[in-house]
């Protein structure tokens, strides 16, 4: 069982809709969640942390359920600019060594 | 630009070959680390350091793969004897202190193999 699983989609979704991403992860133990954002060939981007108490930036909105070892992404209003691979991603502490997920593609059309 | 910079950002390769990759991490962060991305994949740990000590290695780090950080500053990636299934997105990243979560990426070495 991978450590981080993500839906992989592809999500398409029309400019102005509402998607929702989630993430699975399996150590209950980790301690910092973040939300990567990745373009086409290009390097993951920081999007957001992740707390436990929800963490909105805009129109992006990160949820964390501990108990249930669940981590969501939340984007509304979609922009044609919010078509890229979103990464799911768990902090291991120690060497501080980030877990990706294998990321979810969104797809925003007009 | 003071970000995280790599070079080669492409590297083609036959089989059989040996490459290496240079990672220059941001001023004064002391620890760098470094992730191989397949097509469909997340990154996936290879390995840290903290200033030039190389403290953890995964296992996907085979013995052709070798990477060092001789004065604590830039990193260099090498992989012996290169093989298909090297064909990866080699990323670069540092952190600034330590307990810091955040890890800053350059821009990746492709690396195809043929």
């Amino acid at each position: 069982r991978k450590e981080v699983e993500q839906d992989p989609g592809p999500f398409n979704v029309p400019e102005g809709a509402t998607v929702a991403f989630n993430c699975t992860y399996s150590n209950s133990a980790s301690q910092s969640f973040f939300w990567y954002r990745q373009d086409c060939r290009k390097e993951p981007k920081l999007l957001m942390s992740v707390y436990s108490s929800g963490n909105e930036d805009g129109r992006f909105t990160a949820q964390l359920n501990r108990a249930s070892q669940y981590i969501s992404l939340l984007i509304r209003d979609s922009k044609l600019s919010d078509s890229a691979t979103y990464l799911c991603v768990v902090f291991s502490g120690g060497y501080n060594k980030l877990i990706f997920g294998a990321g979810t593609r969104l797809a925003v059309h007009p | 630009d003071t970000g995280v910079s790599q070079d080669p950002r492409h590297k083609i390769t036959k089989r059989g070959q040996n490459v290496t990759f240079r990672c220059d991490p941001i001023s004064e962060h002391n620890r760098l680390y470094w992730y191989r991305q397949t097509l469909g994949q997340g990154p996936e740990f290879l390995t840290y350091f903290q200033n030039e000590a190389q403290l953890e290695k995964s296992r996907l780090l085979s013995d052709r793969f070798s990477a060092e950080r001789p004065k604590g500053s830039f990193s260099t990636l090498e992989i012996q004897r290169t093989e298909q299934g090297d064909s990866a997105m080699y990323l670069c990243a540092s952190s600034p202190f330590a307990g810091s979560e955040t890890q800053y990426f350059g821009p990746g070495t492709r690396l195809l193999v043929l």
